[in-house]
């Protein structure tokens, strides 16, 4: 197993550019997560997802938007990007007591 | 006031030394406790979930006082391999989502 896999693993953005960040796991897992690590902060919730084409926001979620066409896989996307979108996030699954998390996306947004 | 609030450190201690973190809590929409470990430019991974009648996991000891809403963790015996950001965690249980404190940095020195 793979277990949860993001893509990129680094991004440079000019401000008003788009994107679309990849989640992806292989656990069969229901929850899926998008938070975003800024420093000296903990990990912050933009949306989740409780199953194959739902979604909702999180604590963040403006300037985002996500998708789950597939259970797999969960999509984060920045229309129109920011300088206060520079982050690192990170993309996680649950399963009972635990979510694993992805190794994490470094964007910046210049 | 944050939901989830922990000393930033860091603590800085020798090898062998036993140190304990602490951390306060305000939602009492948060069900279920943990520390989650974080290295440098990593992804968080579980340490261990958090009870009242506390729990021990080899040199950890993680203990829940919900009438005081305050979480500990200590770690007796520290290893160099300790040296990580913990993070406190409180999930509520509908969405199974992460609150996360802004983390507790470990320097253990030789």
């Amino acid at each position: 197993n793979a277990g949860v896999t993001q893509t990129p693993k680094f991004r440079v953005l000019k401000t008003g550019q788009s994107m679309t960040l990849l989640c992806a796991q292989d656990m069969n897992h229901e929850y899926m997560y998008w938070y975003r690590q800024d420093p000296g902060m903990g990990l912050r919730l933009i949306h989740y997802s409780v199953g194959e084409g739902t979604t909702a926001k999180g604590e963040v979620p403006d300037g985002y938007n996500v998708s789950r066409l597939k259970k797999q896989n969960f999509l984060l996307g920045l229309e129109s990007a920011a300088p206060s979108q520079t982050s690192v996030y990170f993309c996680a699954s649950n399963v009972g007591n635990e979510q694993f998390f992805g190794p994490g996306t470094r964007l910046t947004v210049l | 006031r944050k939901e989830v609030e922990q000393d930033p450190g860091p603590f800085n201690v020798p090898e062998g030394a036993t140190v304990a973190f602490n951390c306060t809590y305000s939602n009492s929409a948060s069900q279920s406790f943990f520390w989650y470990r974080q290295d440098c430019r990593k992804e968080p991974k579980l340490l261990m979930s958090v009870y009242s009648s506390g729990n021990e996991d080899g040199r950890f000891t993680a203990q829940l006082n919900r009438a005081s809403q305050y979480i500990s963790l200590l770690i007796r015996d520290s290893k160099l391999s300790d040296s990580a950001t913990y993070l406190c965690v409180g999930r509520d249980t509908g969405r199974r989502a992460l609150t996360f404190g802004s983390g507790t940095r470990l320097q253990v020195q030789p």
